[in-house]
């Protein structure tokens, strides 16, 4: 079975610093892997996916992962923060012998100081 | 414009009054999904299906039916609620029913509250 580890369940960031949310994967084979986010009362965005091309993603709104097959991980990145990141972020991973099934973390809540 | 949506957006009901959660998808997708989210839990799959009259359990699927008559239709049904029901429902959908890497594209929520 896959699972799917964020550390953190909040974390708190100054406008402009370094976003880091980190996520490990279990899986006995190379997963897919996605990130998505979610602003309060809608559902959910996706903002990158690995899908064993290349293991550095870039997706929306400036944030990229990087996908580590030796550390079973694939964390998210973003330079510098914007208040309007202010959301939930959710890892989840994906086999193709498992269907199309999302596995999704526990979540990691965003905030960002002014 | 391309969309999943569900209706209602926000329900209370009572314990064992049955309730059906609707949910439409104007893609052509032929996979859905259906996941509750609880604190700290993420998102769990309840049921799933790869098309037109395909569905299959998911992670939880204790408590709920689903059917698949049209392909753009996935709807829940709770037959008699109980308060650990009581959650936000998503329904998701995907171009491909075996391509473990598609996009789901996910609905705005469904709060419901079984009091």
């Amino acid at each position: 079975a896959q699972s799917v580890t964020q550390l953190g369940s909040h974390v708190s960031v100054s406008e402009g610093a370094l976003v880091l949310l980190r996520c490990n994967y279990s899986s006995s084979v190379p997963p897919y892997l996605f990130w998505y986010v979610q602003y309060p009362n809608q559902g959910l965005q996706l903002l990158l996916k690995y899908t064993s091309a290349a293991t550095l993603v870039k997706g929306i709104n400036g944030f990229e992962a990087e996908f580590k097959k030796s550390e079973t991980s694939f964390h998210l990145t973003k330079p510098s923060a914007h208040m309007s990141d202010a959301a939930e972020y959710f890892c989840a991973v994906s086999r193709k012998a498992a269907g199309n099934k999302l596995t999704f973390g526990g979540g990691t809540r965003v905030l960002v100081k002014p | 414009e391309a969309q999943v949506t569900q209706n209602p957006r926000y329900l209370i009901t009572v314990t064992g009054k049955k309730l059906t959660v609707t949910c439409s998808q104007n893609m052509n997708h032929e996979y859905m999904s259906w996941y509750r989210q609880d604190p700290g839990l993420g998102l769990r799959q309840i049921y799933y299906s790869m098309n037109v009259e395909a569905t299959d359990k998911g992670d939880v699927p204790e408590g709920y039916k689903v059917s698949r008559k049209e392909k753009r239709n996935f709807p829940l049904i709770l037959e008699s609620p109980s308060p650990n029901q009581t959650s936000l429902y998503f329904c998701a959908s995907s171009p491909a029913g075996r391509g473990a890497g598609d996009t789901q594209y996910f609905g705005p929520g469904t709060r419901l509250t079984v009091l």
